[in-house]
């Protein structure tokens, strides 16, 4: 079946500029989470959804990012005046469960690169 | 916040060797995961530890939860090509929703 997809998979942006990442997770997945991964590094998480419910946004690093999943399948993960540390992989993953034993089924990610 | 050390960082070994790759922790977990990621992929998990010295194979990969819950292995045996990528420990953390990774060890399988 259907993995978790993301669009774009390459974006290339202006410093300054707002950029939207879009995660369609796998059908009937209740939980949705995103992370940040910088080159060379392990992914760092950012926020997460319970449905359309954002539970958790303590990884978010300023408030110029900023996620929505209004009705609890797609989410867009949008950052606003973009800095050259914004640049990194930007992964989202699902889960079936709402917690316990769940298992995070990750996309391929979207490559970031601000100029 | 909880931080998890791996290592080593990178390794090449040659075709048919064993490799051991480990994960500590100053903190205690009470999930332990291994996750492979190939370049332009997402991570996908390999195996998955919920009991303190569980030990859990998957093929040709074997893992254990340590007894003191602060530490996790991960053994690869009579490595193959396609087991190049980067090799990243993690478990879940604050809201124990959300999942705190290593830094990776990047595996190199020579011919």
């Amino acid at each position: 079946g259907a993995g978790v997809s993301q669009s774009p998979r390459y974006k290339v942006a202006k410093r300054g500029q707002d950029v939207a990442l879009r995660c369609d997770p796998i059908s009937g997945h209740v939980s949705l989470f995103w992370y940040q991964q910088a080159l060379g590094q392990g992914p760092e998480f950012l926020t997460y959804f319970q449905n359309e419910a954002q539970l958790d946004k303590s990884g978010l690093p300023s408030d110029r990012f900023f996620a929505e999943r209004p009705e609890g399948s797609v989410s867009t993960l949008k950052i606003q005046r973009t800095q050259q540390e914004d640049s990194a992989v930007y992964l989202c993953a699902s889960s079936m469960l709402a917690g316990g034993r769940e298992t995070q089924y990750f996309g391929p990610g979207t490559r970031l690169l601000v100029l | 916040g909880q931080q998890l050390n791996q290592s080593p960082q990178s390794m090449f070994i040659q075709e048919g060797e064993d490799v051991s790759m480990n994960c500590t922790s100053s903190s205690i977990f009470n999930t332990w995961l291994w996750y492979k990621q190939d370049p332009g992929e997402g991570p996908v998990l390999l195996i998955a530890l919920y009991k303190a010295g569980e030990l859990t194979s998957n093929g040709r990969l074997t893992a254990q939860f340590g007894i003191t819950r602060k530490d996790s292995f991960l053994n690869i045996s009579a490595s193959i090509p396609s087991d190049v990528g980067i090799y990243f420990c993690a478990g879940p953390s604050g809201s124990a929703r959300q999942l705190t990774f290593g830094s990776g060890t990047q595996l190199t399988v020579l011919p």
